[in-house]
């Protein structure tokens, strides 16, 4: 059973535009929520992540929206650049346990 | 660069054998987690070291055990190898502030079984 669940499986999007990836879950004891970008060949980088006691947190670009009550949060990569192009995944953890989405790849278009 | 390193880099078993992956874990991180990310996919938890102990294991079945030394490097086996385990093996050393847990990946061994 997929703890997370992220959408799109894969987006495309002119240089300057806005990116938006999705996630979804359901286990109420999450409390901390990452966002992780990859690169062919190497290993996921933490990029952003949050709390559930706050709805935004804004890092440069990168944008995480938390909604609680509808158990989602979003990823919304703003001013998106071609170094952008990367595998993005959500994931939700509770104590010592990491639940990751099934990720989005991301081509930004120049 | 995370600081986490893996080795080997690539390797190729075939069906039944056995293989041992390493990790060495970023300076003063006492805590250790392993993934498994097949093509496509997002990592799934096989289980985390703290202090040497196994400190919580997804749902993966015992011939994936591991072992965590003093220095913090740990291991990663796996017995009878199927070809199923074919992926892309993840180490992640953590740091703890406040009750944040906070994972530093390494660059992964990708693992083909023949």
């Amino acid at each position: 059973q997929q703890q997370v669940k992220q959408s799109p499986q894969s987006l495309i999007v002119q240089k300057g535009g806005i990116s938006i990836i999705n996630c979804a879950y359901e286990n109420t004891a999450f409390d901390y929520f990452p966002w992780y970008q990859q690169f062919p060949g190497k290993g996921p980088a933490l990029l952003i992540a949050i709390r559930p006691d706050v709805s935004e947190k804004k890092e440069g670009r990168f944008t995480i929206s938390f909604n609680k009550s509808a158990k989602q949060f979003s990823l919304h990569i703003m001013d998106s650049q071609p170094g952008d192009s990367a595998t993005y995944f959500c994931a939700a953890t509770t104590g010592n346990q990491f639940y990751f989405g099934t990720g989005t790849s991301l081509t930004v278009i120049p | 660069e995370t600081g986490v390193t893996q080795s080997p880099t690539h390797l190729i078993k075939t069906r039944g054998q056995q293989v041992t992956l390493r990790c060495s874990s970023q300076s003063g991180h006492n805590t250790v987690s392993w993934y498994q990310q097949a093509l496509g996919q997002g990592p799934q938890f096989i289980f985390q070291y703290y202090r040497e102990e196994e400190n919580g294991r997804g749902n993966f079945p015992p011939r994936f055990s591991g072992l965590q030394f003093p220095n913090y490097s740990s291991e990663l086996n796996v017995n009878a190898l199927e070809l199923d385990d074919s992926a892309l093996y993840l180490c992640a050393s953590n740091s703890r502030v406040g009750r944040t847990d906070t994972q530093y990946f390494g660059p992964g061994t990708r693992l083909t079984v023949l």
